[in-house]
């Protein structure tokens, strides 16, 4: 159980692109999603906190215009990088909870490559 | 700043060997924890959840809580080189997230 779904696995596209990343948690539903980036060697770092049908609360220095979230419903959420560059290169990693003081379960994440 | 503390490692240990990886928190007021695995590359994958103070055993690991020392563990017996990982260390936080250390590097030598 607690199955969460992250599409697609990997993405390379040209600077100037939005690339949209799907989250999907398959088998539970979650009351809250997260969105997290984690460059080479380095821990996950927090971007966003999603609430089904509220908008996303965004972390410090995260750009909400830049980083589009969608929570339409308990199963899903999305995250577009809008007008991506190089520097958004990185590996992009969803979670998914039922509840507080549950664990988050992860999607396999999506390695993302702007040229 | 609610934070959760790990030694970045790496720490080696033989195959076989009992592999300790300590974890120490500051917010009094999370109530559960977790333990997760990160191989190279992937994204973290839940390995154990402890919720209450003392042991907690699943396989060859077993989580250790004790609140009163903001103190959690976690102890993996029989270390195989496939449990060569970066082990991250969460409590609840308060708005319904996980504060996540920034995890330990455990590497097991055959």
């Amino acid at each position: 159980g607690a199955v969460v779904s992250q599409h697609p696995s990997r993405v390379i596209c040209k600077s100037g692109t939005s690339v949209k990343i799907e989250c999907r948690s398959l088998d539970f539903q979650a009351t809250t999603m997260f969105w997290y980036r984690q460059f080479p060697k380095q821990s996950l770092m927090l971007m966003a906190t999603s609430n089904e049908g509220s908008k996303a609360t965004y972390e410090q220095g995260v750009e909400k215009d830049k980083f589009l979230i969608n929570h339409a419903s308990l199963t899903l959420s999305t995250l577009t990088v809008t007008s991506a560059h190089p520097e958004d290169s990185s590996f992009y990693i969803c979670s998914a909870t039922d509840g507080y003081n549950q664990p988050q379960h992860f999607g396999d994440g999506t390695r993302l490559s702007i040229l | 700043q609610k934070e959760v503390e790990q030694n970045s490692g790496p720490l080696s240990v033989p195959e076989g060997a009992i592999a300790s990886l300590n974890c120490t928190y500051s917010d009094r007021g999370s109530q559960s924890f977790f333990w997760y695995r990160q191989y190279s590359g992937k994204s973290p994958e839940l390995i154990m959840s402890i919720y209450s103070n003392g042991d907690k055993e699943d396989g060859r690991f077993t989580a250790q809580l004790n609140k009163a020392s903001q103190y959690v563990s976690l102890l993996i017996r029989d270390s195989q080189p496939s449990d060569s990982a970066t082990y991250l260390c969460a409590g609840s936080g308060s708005q319904g997230n996980l504060i996540f250390g920034k995890g330990t590097k455990l590497s097991v030598k055959p």
